[in-house]
């Protein structure tokens, strides 16, 4: 059982479509990132958010940190071949427990 | 700056063999992190140092696994003897200070094991 679930799995989509992809957990996070992985490479860090209804902008994506700090968004607006990718959440607890979700695989059409 | 290397980039070895996978953390980096990640269970942490020392090694999944930082410029993940169930991609990361800093990954080792 994983103790971040990311939702949707998988999604594959039109260029200039909008997406959000959704991680959820029953346990209150101190803090959370989002990563973007690559094939063949490592994920690389997008976000953290640390307060608890923070929502942060980067260009075309938008993540938002639930109230309860149990939850997260990531919008992506007019999504292009670009944006492809694997969209980790990871989630801190506790001073040194750290979390990955399950992944939400993207594939973005041209 | 080189970011993180590990090496090596892919290795193939029979059961029972022993495996060394290495890491070079970026310079000045005191965090090490090593994961396995895989299609049934994702990214996992396995344990992470700070300061060359070892802080959770909850991770690890037996004994079979250790891991050392003898210095603040390499790392080394050894499994012996090594098992089919321990195919992944293996990723070492660093960070300025812990899990609130942003943690760089390498590029992994994608290991099979027959």
């Amino acid at each position: 059982t994983q103790l971040l679930e990311q939702s949707p799995q998988f999604l594959s989509i039109q260029e200039g479509e909008n997406l959000t992809v959704y991680c959820n957990s029953s346990s209150v996070f101190s803090s959370l990132q989002w990563y973007r992985q690559e094939p063949g490479e490592g994920p690389v860090l997008l976000v953290t958010v640390v307060t608890g209804g923070e929502v942060k902008k980067l260009k075309r994506l938008t993540f938002q940190f639930g109230d309860a700090r149990k939850d997260s968004s990531l919008h992506i607006t007019a999504a292009q071949p670009g944006d492809t990718g694997l969209y980790l959440c990871a989630g801190r607890y506790n001073f040194n427990k750290f979390y990955f979700g399950s992944g939400t695989k993207l594939n973005v059409k041209p | 700056d080189a970011g993180v290397i590990q090496s090596p980039r892919h290795e193939v070895t029979e059961m029972g063999q022993e495996v060394t996978l290495r890491c070079k953390p970026i310079s000045g980096h005191n965090s090490l992190f090593w994961y396995r990640q895989t299609m049934m269970r994702g990214l996992e942490l396995l344990i992470y140092f700070n300061n060359n020392v070892p802080i959770d090694d909850s991770g690890m999944p037996e004994d079979r696994f250790s891991a050392k930082m003898p210095n603040a410029s390499f790392s080394t993940l050894k499994i012996q003897p090594s098992e089919p169930r321990d195919s992944a991609v293996y990723f070492c990361a660093s960070s300025l200070g812990g899990l609130l800093y942003e943690q760089y990954f390498g590029p992994g080792t994608r290991l099979t094991v027959t």
